[in-house]
């Protein structure tokens, strides 16, 4: 079955700090994945995306993601978060062999102290 | 700009009672879906649909049915609303194909069921 596993629920961090958000990945197929961010009091928005090509994906506001086939992941970094990064972050994947379902990870919290 | 909107932003409903969540988008998607969001458990799938009458469960569809007599709408029908409905729901659509499925979101709709 298609799954999404993040491996941490609350990160706290201080400004300027690095970020690295975990995400695993259950499907061997083809997958698009994905990273979506809620700020306090907004909707979902689309952080990146990955479907082919360059396994290192840039996305807004400094994050990128790489793709690691072998491990089944699909990491966010930012190098240097700020205050205005709190918020939740969600990973998603979908494939075609599963009719496009988007299925999401259980997100991280991300405080970011100033 | 992609649009998808939720017909109300905030419901408070008596258990027991019949409950309809339209979603609407504006941009010819094949697929659209009903999430519900709580805390520490991420976006979990309740259903979602790749064309008109066409529908699949997701992961949690027991107490849910859903409508897609139209391209553009996508209902969520609470048969007999309980207080474990409470809840964010969230609606999304995408395309279908083996890339560029990005999924947009409403605003949500934050049901109460008292």
């Amino acid at each position: 079955a298609q799954s999404v596993s993040q491996h941490n629920h609350h990160v706290i961090l201080s400004e300027a700090a690095s970020l690295e958000l975990g995400c695993n990945y259950s499907y061997g197929g083809t997958v698009n994945l994905f990273w979506y961010v809620q700020y306090p009091g907004q909707h979902l928005q689309l952080l990146l995306k990955y479907f082919s090509g360059d396994p290192l994906v840039k996305g807004i506001k400094g994050f990128e993601a790489e793709f690691i086939k072998s491990k089944f992941s699909f990491n966010l970094r930012k190098p240097s978060v700020q205050w205005s990064d709190t918020a939740e972050y969600f990973c998603a994947s979908s494939s075609m062999e599963y009719g496009n379902k988007l299925v999401f990870g259980a997100g991280t919290i991300l405080r970011v102290k100033s | 700009d992609v649009k998808v909107t939720q017909s109300s932003r905030y419901l408070v409903k008596r258990t027991g009672e019949k409950v309809f969540l339209e979603c609407v988008q504006d941009m010819d998607h094949e697929n659209m879906f009903w999430y519900r969001q709580d805390p520490g458990l991420g976006l979990r799938l309740i259903y979602f649909s790749y064309d008109v009458k066409m529908k699949e469960k997701g992961d949690i569809p027991e107490g849910y049915s859903v409508s897609r007599e139209k391209k553009e709408r996508f209902s969520l029908i609470l048969e007999s609303a309980s207080t474990n409905q409470t809840s964010m729901y969230l609606c999304a659509s995408s395309l279908t194909g083996l890339s560029d499925t990005e999924a947009f979101f409403g605003q949500g709709t934050r049901l109460t069921v008292v």
